[in-house]
């Protein structure tokens, strides 16, 4: 079975530090890597995503890095803000149709 | 505004008893899913829709059932055989255009049966 395996469960971070959040996969077809985040009681909303053929993408403070080698991607929030906790889901894509494996999901706090 | 609508936000039901969460978009994409969500767990994939009038099972399909007769819309059943239904069900939307593969998601539906 396709899996993508997300780590850590959960994850508290002072303000103004670095959240990170790693996920690894195994299935060599898949083709899109999205980073989704989910607030409590909402929907998961897309936060940032990447194609494997590209090392890392920026967006503000978030920036996913991938390693097509090692089957790993990950998710560093720069600079975390309360605002940020939520929980946050990794995803993997195969190759046919817009399916999408979910990781677990880490719970991030950020203590003010 | 366009968007995902699922209804009701809260739904309680007794054991045994049949129920069917509704799901409905105005984004025009083809392709629908129903996720459910358990603590821990991630997101699991129950049934997905290409386009209208097809769908295919996902991960975890026993006990639910679906339909797509509109392009807009995705009801979800949850029979009285799915042993342990009580959990938050996400539906998602994602347009069937090449290179374009986010998936939008709606607010959920909190399922309770006791």
């Amino acid at each position: 079975q396709q899996q993508v395996k997300q780590s850590p469960q959960s994850l508290i971070v002072q303000k103004g530090g670095i959240s990170i959040i790693n996920c690894a996969y195994e299935n060599t077809a898949f083709d899109y890597f999205p980073w989704y985040q989910q607030f409590p009681g909402k929907g998961p909303a897309l936060l940032i995503a990447i194609r494997p053929d590209v090392s890392e993408k920026k967006e503000g403070r978030f920036t996913i890095s991938f390693n097509k080698s090692a089957k790993q991607f990950s998710l560093h929030i720069m600079d975390s803000q309360p605002g940020d906790s939520a929980t946050y889901f990794c995803a993997a894509k195969g190759e046919y149709g817009n399916k999408l494996v979910f990781g677990a999901g880490t719970i991030l706090r950020v203590k003010s | 505004d366009g968007g995902i609508t699922q209804s009701p936000k809260y739904l309680f039901r007794k054991e045994g008893q049949n129920v069917t969460l509704s799901c409905e978009q105005n984004l025009n994409h083809d392709a629908m899913y129903w996720y459910r969500q358990d603590p821990g767990q991630g997101l699991r994939l129950i049934y997905y829709s290409q386009i209208v009038n097809d769908f295919q099972k996902g991960d975890i399909a026993e006990g639910y059932s679906v339909s797509r007769e509109k392009k807009e819309s995705f009801p979800l059943t949850v029979t009285s055989a799915q042993k342990n239904p009580t959990a938050f069900y996400l539906c998602a939307s994602s347009a069937r255009v090449l290179g374009t593969y986010e998936q939008y998601f709606g607010p959920g539906t909190r399922l309770t049966v006791t």
